[in-house]
Parts: C-alpha cells; sequence; structure tokens
C-alpha cells in the first residue's frame, strides 16, 4: 500500500477563520512533506518533519503552522490567510528505504 | 543559482510513437532524480527514481536515463497512448547528506498530448 490520504478534499475559508488540512500514512515513512501548488506551477516545498521533528522550513509565513502528532500523522493549521494563499497543499511522505516520495491527492484551498 | 528546467512545456505527439521528454539542470549534485505524472487538479504520482550512479531505469513503457556529466535526464515513454496525456515533472533532490537530503525541487513541468 503506497497510499497517502489528505482531508479536506476541498476547502473554502475566510481570512479571518482557523482551519486545519490533515495527511495520513501508514507505510512507515517517517519524512513527511507539505507542498504549495499554485496553478500551471510545480510543486514549492514548505515545510519537511523528519522523525516528527520540524527538520526544514522554507521561510513560510507564520500563518501556516505545521504539526507531526505522531509518525502517521501530519497537519497544517491555517490562520488569518491571504487570498494568494489559494491553492493546492500537497502532502507526501518518503520512504526512507527507496527514497521515493509518494503525495497524497491534495486539498484544494480557497481564500475568500 | 540553482536551475532546473524542462525544455518543452508542451508536447504534442501521435498515438503509437515514443514520446521524449528532457530534464537539465545546473548547480545540483544530486543523490537522485524522480520523474513523476500529474493529472489536473491531482498530486503527483511516482513513476520512476534513477540514482547518480545509475545510467538508465526501465518500467514497462517507460524509460529514463541519468548523464551526470551533461547534468540531463530523458524520460521516454514507447508505444504511448491517449491515456499518457498528464503533465510530467522531474523532481531532483538536495544532495546526500545534510538536511537537503530528500528535499525535492520539481521542474516546471511538460505537457505531454498523446493524440488518437
Amino acid at each position: 500500500d503506497t497510499e497517502v490520504t489528505q482531508t479536506p478534499k476541498h476547502l473554502v475559508m475566510g481570512m479571518t477563520n482557523k482551519k486545519s488540512l490533515k495527511c495520513e500514512q501508514h507505510m512507515g515513512h517517517r519524512a513527511m512533506y507539505w507542498y504549495k501548488q499554485k496553478a500551471k506551477k510545480p510543486p514549492e516545498l514548505m515545510f519537511v518533519y523528519s522523525y516528527e521533528k520540524l527538520s526544514i522550513n522554507e521561510s513560510v509565513p507564520s500563518r501556516f503552522s505545521p504539526e507531526c502528532p505522531n509518525s502517521s500523522l501530519l497537519n497544517l493549521h491555517l490562520h488569518a490567510l491571504q487570498p494568494e494563499d489559494s491553492a493546492l497543499y500537497l502532502c507526501a511522505s518518503r520512504s526512507s528505504g527507496t527514497d521515493t516520495q509518494y503525495f497524497g491527492p491534495g486539498t484544494r484551498l480557497t481564500v475568500l | 543559482s540553482q536551475k532546473i528546467e524542462q525544455n518543452s512545456e508542451a508536447l504534442n505527439i501521435q498515438e503509437g510513437k515514443t514520446a521524449t521528454l528532457t530534464c537539465n539542470y545546473t548547480n545540483y549534485s544530486p543523490a537522485y532524480l524522480q520523474w513523476y505524472r500529474q493529472d489536473p487538479g491531482r498530486g503527483p504520482v511516482f513513476l520512476l527514481l534513477i540514482r547518480e550512479n545509475e545510467k538508465e531505469k526501465r518500467k514497462e513503457r517507460l524509460k529514463v536515463t541519468f548523464d551526470t556529466t551533461l547534468k540531463q535526464s530523458l524520460f521516454h515513454i514507447t508505444a504511448s497512448q491517449p491515456a499518457d496525456s498528464a503533465t510530467y515533472l522531474c523532481a531532483l533532490d538536495g544532495g546526500a547528506g545534510g538536511t537537503s537530503y530528500g528535499k525535492l525541487t520539481f521542474g516546471q513541468g511538460t505537457i505531454l498530448t498523446v493524440h488518437p
């Protein structure tokens, strides 16, 4: 099973809302990632967690707050977002044996 | 500065032909390179990974080559089908060792359309 799941599939929020995106994998991968993808652009790395610790933050604004409660779960907490934050948010996990990164289907976020 | 270029923004071919996509990079020393397929509105799907010490990898109708001297990877789809139409992304990791390992940077992608 090489599945990464993400919920919700779609999210519409106002600029004053607080919401969270959730990502789950049961492949035993110890590295998990958040990417942001705008239309017609490639995915851009936001955060990397390695063994449940934040190892890379690509200078992401503090209105995005990641959390890794355990080795299978990754959350992205959203607060006071801007319309330009509307995008497809992708989660991925990496196999330490093969280095392959497996992506979830993404959450389509719209900020009004 | 580091740069990844996929030479064609779009590639149109006839069904049955071989599609060849190119990925060039500069100022990288990647430990490996990956190719992904992405359909509109969906997450990228892993296709192939090739390491710096490998010249070629194959999987069914797919073949990828990796030339670290030319700093180039070629991705081939043989006997192409309309169902192969999608965006294809190459991605390089940040290099062996340190925190950049496993940190992928993507090319802009090539939109492949296979006409029946």
